[in-house]
């Protein structure tokens, strides 16, 4: 069964900031990874999809790169904004998605 | 579009009662799913649809039946409550080619069971 892991569990940066999310899976027979962002009492909405032959997306000051063989992804986030104060999910589309616990982003001003 | 919409938004059972979830979307995708979210266990598929008319089991079935009579709905019914299924409810959409095709996802339905 699919494991997806992301670390760390919370972070709390200054307004600014450059950072960087991780995503683990053990099984690397995937179609694509995804990237959502949870704000509290909302659903999520997409930010990144890596299909399997991809190496990276970008949109914006989001960048998310995949290395498939290693089980590893990470969402990186220039310049970091208050408004990006949200909770970050990642999920690996195989048989079935499978979703990570999630990291809880607070950008301090 | 309203994308994908989620009826109730909040509802309180007592153990053993039963209730329906109703999740419509309006962009007329093939895929649709049931995740269920816990603190600390991450969202969980519980059962997903395929087209109208197919349903298939997730990772956590047990305790919940679906129904896909119409494309742009999926119901999740549960038959007799139980503590355990308080949870947040989510259903999602999806067009197809699982390649390169992301989910929407509803707002939730937010369930207690007592």
């Amino acid at each position: 069964k699919q494991e997806v892991t992301q670390i760390p569990a919370a972070l709390s940066v200054p307004e600014g900031e450059n950072l960087v999310l991780n995503c683990s899976f053990t099984d690397s027979a995937i179609y694509n990874l995804q990237w959502f962002r949870q704000d509290p009492g909302k659903g999520l909405t997409s930010l990144l999809l890596i299909q399997s032959s991809q190496r990276e997306q970008t949109s914006g000051r989001l960048n998310a790169s995949l290395d498939k063989s290693s089980g590893r992804s990470t969402l990186y986030i220039a310049a970091s904004q208050p408004g990006d104060s949200a909770t970050y999910l990642c999920a690996v589309a195989g048989n079935q998605f499978y979703f990570g616990t999630g990291t809880s982003l607070t950008v301090i001003p | 579009n309203a994308g994908v919409t989620q009826t109730p938004k909040f509802r309180v059972l007592k153990t053993g009662q039963s209730m329906t979830l109703l999740c419509a979307q309006d962009m007329n995708h093939e895929y649709m799913y049931w995740y269920r979210q816990d603190p600390g266990m991450g969202l969980r598929l519980i059962h997903y649809s395929v087209g109208e008319g197919t349903t298939a089991k997730g990772e956590v079935p047990d305790g919940y039946n679906v129904s896909r009579l119409k494309k742009q709905n999926f119901l999740l019914g549960l038959e007799s409550a139980a503590p355990s299924q308080t949870s947040v409810y989510f259903c999602a959409s999806s067009y197809e080619a699982r390649e390169v095709e992301t989910q929407y996802f509803g707002p939730g339905t937010r369930l207690l069971v007592l």
